[in-house]
C-alpha cells in the first residue's frame, strides 16, 4: 500500500508569491491534516480536511488556506509568502478523524519551501 | 495552560547504549499519547499510542511509559543503533476534542555514535 505523498518536494519562492502544494493520503483514508514544522517553534497544525470539509484549523494568518477534493487529496495554499513561511509543510492522512486511539495519522515526507 | 514539555533537547549516546527521553504533559482532559520519530528530512512516523488506562506499550527496542497521575510520559530505547538517530516527538491529544487540540512537543534530537 503507498505512503502518503506530497509534491513537490521542495520549493523556492519569493516574498509576496504565491504557493500550492499537494497531499495525497493513503488510499482509503479520508481526513487530510497539514501540519507547518519550523525548528523554533517544531509541529504546530494547521488545518483538517475530512470529507472534503474543514473540519478543524489552527491558529494561522488567512494566507494559509486548503482544500480537499472528492478522492480525498488535499491542496494547501499559501498566498503572499512573507520570510517566515519558510519550513517543512507535512500532510498526514488517516482512516477517520485522526485524533482518536485507533485511528494513526501516517505523515508524508515533507514539502520544503524556502522563501527567499 | 496546555502544552507538553520534552528534555533533554538533545542527547547523544554510543551505539548499544540505552537511553530515556521525557515528555511532560499539562494537557487536560487526556485522552492518548503518542510518540513520533522523525528521521531528517522525513516526516513523523508513529511508535506507540497510549490512553489512559495504558502505562506501558511497546514497539521492539522502543517502550513507552505512561503516568497519568503525574502526566509524565518516557521513552526508553534499548540497545541503541545508528538508525535510532532521529527527532523523537511527544503528541498528547484532548479528551472529547477534534484534531485541532493536539499539543506537540519540541522533540528530543537523540545521536547515536558509533
Amino acid at each position: 500500500k503507498a505512503g502518503v505523498t506530497q509534491t513537490p518536494r521542495y520549493l523556492i519562492k519569493t516574498r509576496g508569491q504565491q504557493v500550492t502544494l499537494s497531499c495525497s493520503p493513503i488510499s482509503g483514508h479520508r481526513s487530510v491534516s497539514w501540519y507547518q514544522q519550523t525548528p523554533g517553534q517544531g509541529l504546530q497544525f494547521l488545518f483538517e480536511y475530512f470529507s472534503e470539509t474543514q473540519r478543524n484549523k489552527g491558529n494561522f494568518p488567512g494566507r494559509f488556506s486548503g482544500r480537499q477534493f472528492s478522492n480525498s487529496r488535499s491542496e494547501m495554499n499559501v498566498s503572499t509568502l512573507e520570510l517566515g513561511d519558510s519550513a517543512l509543510y507535512l500532510c498526514a492522512s488517516s482512516l477517520n478523524r485522526g485524533d482518536r486511539e485507533g485511528d494513526t495519522q501516517y505523515f508524508g515526507p515533507g514539502t520544503r519551501l524556502t522563501v527567499l | 495552560k496546555n502544552q507538553v514539555e520534552q528534555s533533554p533537547q538533545s542527547l547523544i549516546i554510543l551505539e548499544g547504549k540505552n537511553c530515556t527521553l521525557q515528555c511532560n504533559y499539562t494537557v487536560s482532559p487526556f485522552s492518548n499519547l503518542r510518540w513520533y520519530k522523525q528521521d531528517t528530512g522525513r516526516g513523523p512516523v508513529s511508535l506507540t499510542i497510549m490512553t489512559f488506562s495504558e502505562n506501558t506499550k511497546s514497539n521492539g527496542r522502543y517502550t513507552a511509559t505512561l503516568d497519568a497521575d503525574t502526566k509524565q510520559s518516557s521513552l526508553h530505547i534499548t540497545a541503541s543503533q545508528l538508525s535510532d538517530s532521529a527527532s523523537y516527538i511527544c503528541v498528547v491529544s484532548m479528551r472529547g476534542s477534534t484534531l485541532g487540540r493536539l499539543y506537540f512537543g519540541r522533540g528530543t534530537q537523540l545521536t547515536v555514535w558509533p
